[in-house]
């Protein structure tokens, strides 16, 4: 069965800072990656995804993660945070036959103005 | 286009009384529907899946029981709740291939007393 570490639980930036978030997964074959963020008071909706080609991956919002194999990694990066990306992060791993997804302990995230 | 109704939004019951929440989906055919419960610190812990009427799938034993009535209906249910049966609970369907996210309902709080 996989399974997804999150690194921080918590996490406090500065406007303008830049940020990186760690996730790293378990699992033998080959795997679907997502980024999911839940804004205060809202609903979890897909920051972005990842199934196959460039590792690389551009997402909503100015945020982007790079897969890398060998690391079983898919860390999710925005080179300068705002006040209004205040929210929790989950990354999350599927496999491919299987429908569900596992789910990080999430990241909470507050960037202060 | 897809949208997902999940109700109620809050709800507080006390113990021992039945629960049922419920979620349909709009604007997709046979969709992989799911139940997650989201608690602080903890990520989402999926519940129960169902890839078609009348077929569920439970990942985790406990007080609770999910039902496809219908093709795009999943109901989520106890018949006496417990203090620990609290949380937010999350309703969720994707298309039934194997490369594809999910989308998340708004959600349900439900507190017991």
């Amino acid at each position: 069965a996989q399974s997804v570490s999150q690194h921080n639980h918590h996490v406090i930036l500065s406007e303008a800072a830049s940020l990186e978030l760690g996730c790293n997964y378990s699992y033998g074959g080959t795997v679907n990656l997502f980024w999911y963020v839940q804004y205060p008071g809202q609903h979890l909706q897909l920051l972005l995804k990842y199934f196959s080609g460039d590792p690389l991956v551009k997402g909503i919002k100015g945020f982007e993660a790079e897969f890398i194999k060998s690391k079983f990694s898919f860390n999710l990066r925005k080179p300068s945070v705002q006040w209004s990306d205040t929210a929790e992060y989950f990354c999350a791993v599927n496999a491919p036959g299987y429908s569900t997804l596992t789910f990080g302990k999430g990241t909470m995230l507050l960037v202060s103005p | 286009s897809q949208t997902i109704h999940q109700w109620p939004a809050t709800l507080v019951q006390p113990v021992g009384s039945p629960l049922s929440l419920e979620c349909t989906v709009e604007g997709t055919s046979n969709p992989n529907l799911y139940w997650y419960r989201q608690a602080a610190g903890r990520g989402l812990q999926l519940l129960f899946y169902s890839v078609g009427i009348g077929q569920i799938s439970s990942e985790v034993p406990q007080n609770l029981s999910a039902s496809r009535p219908q093709d795009r209906q999943f109901i989520l249910s106890s018949k006496k709740l417990l203090l620990s049966d609290s949380g937010f609970y999350l309703c969720a369907w994707s298309v039934g291939t194997e490369n594809t996210e999910a989308f998340f309902g708004q959600g349900t709080r439900l507190t017991v007393v």
